[in-house]
């Protein structure tokens, strides 16, 4: 299995509160991606770092913010929490050595179950 | 606008029998498929993979092929296994480093 750490499992949380969620991998891949999913969804792509500093938005960025400040990290916020971000966060990697096909697969966190109340 | 759909929710198969999972897609600047399995309270893994200038990947009960011109892919399973009960995202990727584009999963059920 990727070497990859999510915390919290579990978060219960208030509207209007700020949130951040942790991934942490021990692949030293350069790829780091956060995705939510929610039931009627497949997974969707909120934001990815494609190295320490470089970060770029996904399909579902608003409301949200990262930081990669180290490879081995890349930290979701949730800046002011709302019910519409209840949902289950997973984070992946993917490695940048490798044929073409290699370096499209994914590897996924167990993900963070968020609650916001 | 879906991009990559599995149309079919569920699926049920009877343990030995093979499984087909479908998957179709509309952007034709997709290079690379994938098919993810997911059990619950755990994150997607990784099961097959392929690229567009493919038609076949197989890896042991597990393959996927690809028609480029229809834009659909299937997975079959066989034989299908109780394990195998899951949910199966199909995934799609224009390039490396970049979103991967997900249906919204099939569940499959297999029973013995």
């Amino acid at each position: 299995d990727a070497g990859i750490t999510q915390s919290p499992r579990h978060k219960v949380t208030e509207t209007g509160t700020p949130v951040t969620l942790r991934c942490h991998q021990t692949e030293n891949h350069r790829y780091m991606y956060w995705y939510r999913q929610d039931p009627g969804h497949g997974l969707r792509l909120i934001h990815y770092s494609y190295g320490v500093k470089d970060t770029d938005k996904g399909e579902v960025s608003d409301g949200y913010s990262v930081s990669r400040s180290k490879t081995e990290d890349f930290l979701l916020t949730l800046e002011s929490a709302t019910s519409s971000q209840t949902s289950v966060y997973f984070c992946a990697i993917s490695p940048t050595s490798g044929g073409n096909l290699a370096k499209n697969i994914q590897y996924f966190g167990a993900g963070t179950r968020l609650s916001v109340l | 606008d879906q991009q990559v759909k599995q149309n079919s929710p569920s699926l049920s198969v009877q343990e030995g029998r093979i499984s087909i999972l479908n998957c179709d897609y509309t952007n034709s600047m997709f290079d690379y498929f994938l098919w993810y399995k997911k059990y619950p309270a755990e994150g997607p893994t990784f099961l097959i993979s392929i690229s567009s200038i493919k038609d076949k990947n197989e890896d042991g009960r597990f393959t996927v092929f690809l028609n480029k011109s229809a834009k659909h892919l299937s997975l079959h399973i066989v034989p299908s296994q109780p394990g195998d009960s899951a949910v199966y995202f199909c995934a799609a990727s224009a390039t490396a480093g970049t979103a991967l584009i997900f249906g919204k999963g099939t569940t499959l059920s297999v029973s013995s």
